[in-house]
Order: structure tokens, then C-alpha cells, then sequence
């Protein structure tokens, strides 16, 4: 089946740390693989994706690579900032038949706290 | 450009009544999701259409759960009667096509039951 084990939280970092949230999944067939951030009191927003083996998604500064040979979507950024403090959710696409196909498996979210 | 619209905001009801939490997916976007968010078991997703049609609702807690999409750019998740473990946010998303994955979320209602 289709699933995603992200790294259990919280991620507590001081202002300019880099940062790395780790990401594994279990699918079946090739799926598109996602970040998505989750600041506070708001729904989930993309944050980046990419849809095939070693491509590499990049956005504000985070970037993941998919590595079908670990069956990996890590999380990482340089430096991080005080608005980087969110909830990230990593995510894999349904490429499964019926209802499988279309929807996103997320992962349990992983809370980001950066301090000044 | 309006993004997915969720309303109300915030909910808080008495245990057993009816509650109704309306969303209103982007134009053009033909799938639509209901979601569920709790510290304890995270997201979950509880049901989702394809051009109005429920796809899969093997996420839908029980029968007091229900969901409709009368059109394209409406959808209702009604709980009745409501209990205390209700109490969660809930995100509704849209997605355009079938060959993207990408879901767009409106800000959740905060569905307190007491």
C-alpha cells in the first residue's frame, strides 16, 4: 500500500541552522512526491514537489530530492529563518486504480520551531 | 484569484446537534477533498469527489458522518448528531485535472463540540 514515514517532531533550531526533516515512503507504481507547510492557524500550502526519480524540488530556499533507490523525499534547508516555524507535511500521490489514484498520502507532519 | 473557501471559521456547538461545514472549491478544480486534523491521529482524509461524485468515503468515521456536492462548486460535510471527539479542524481542498496531484487548501473550520 501506500504510505509516509516523516521524522516525529519537534524540530527545535537556533535562527541561520540548517535543517533537514527526514521522509521515507512505501508506494505502489511511480508517484509524485510533496512538501507541504502548514503555518499557524492556516490550512496546508505547497511547498514543493517533484514527480519523478531524481528530480529535485526546490522553494524559498528548502529543497528534496526523490530517491527511488531509498525511497526518500528528505527535507532541506541552508539557513533557516524565525518564518520558517511551521508544520511540514510530506506527502505522496495515489498512483494506484480506483480510489487510490488522485488522492495524497501524508505523513504525520513534523513541528518546525526556529528561535531568534 | 479566491482560493478555497471554507465557512464558518470557527464552530462551537452543544453534543448532539447538527453541524454543517460548507466549502467552496476553486474555479475550474474538479476534485474535492474533506479532511480531518487532531493532535492524536494528525490528517486524515475522510472523503473526496470527482466531478461530484464520492470517489471513496471509506475515511468517514461513522454514519453520523455525511457529505454532498450538489454542483461544481459547493460541498457540504454535515455531522449529526455531534459528539464531544468530534472536536478537530476541517480542511477542505481542490485539485484541477487528473494529471496533477497538487491540492489547494482553504484555512479549515474549527469544529469544537461541548
Amino acid at each position: 500500500g501506500n504510505s509516509v514515514t516523516q521524522m516525529e517532531g519537534p524540530v527545535t533550531l537556533s535562527e541561520e541552522a540548517f535543517l533537514t526533516i527526514n521522509c521515507t515512503y512505501t508506494a505502489t507504481g511511480y508517484p509524485s512526491l510533496f512538501w507541504y507547510v502548514q503555518y499557524p492557524g492556516e490550512g496546508l500550502q505547497l511547498l514543493l514537489k517533484a514527480t519523478k526519480a531524481d528530480d529535485k524540488g526546490s522553494n524559498k530556499g528548502f529543497e528534496a530530492t526523490y530517491r527511488k533507490e531509498t525511497t526518500s523525499f528528505h527535507l532541506e534547508k541552508g539557513s533557516v529563518q524565525v518564518s520558517d516555524s511551521a508544520v511540514y507535511f510530506c506527502a505522496l500521490s495515489g498512483e494506484g486504480r480506483g480510489s487510490t489514484l488522485g488522492r495524497l498520502y501524508f505523513g504525520r507532519g513534523t513541528q518546525l520551531t526556529v528561535w531568534p | 484569484d479566491a482560493g478555497v473557501i471554507q465557512s464558518p471559521r470557527h464552530e462551537v456547538t452543544e453534543m448532539g446537534q447538527e453541524v454543517t461545514l460548507r466549502c467552496k472549491p476553486i474555479s475550474g478544480h474538479n476534485s474535492l477533498f474533506w479532511y480531518r486534523q487532531t493532535m492524536m491521529r494528525g490528517l486524515e482524509l475522510l472523503i473526496y469527489f470527482n466531478n461530484n461524485v464520492p470517489i471513496d468515503d471509506s475515511g468517514m468515521p461513522e454514519d453520523r458522518f455525511s457529505a454532498k456536492m450538489p454542483n461544481a462548486s459547493f460541498s457540504t460535510l454535515k455531522i449529526q448528531p455531534s459528539e464531544p471527539r468530534d472536536s478537530a479542524v476541517y480542511f477542505c481542498a481542490s485539485r484541477q485535472g487528473s494529471k496533477s496531484y497538487e491540492q489547494y487548501f482553504g484555512p479549515g473550520t474549527r469544529l469544537t463540540v461541548t
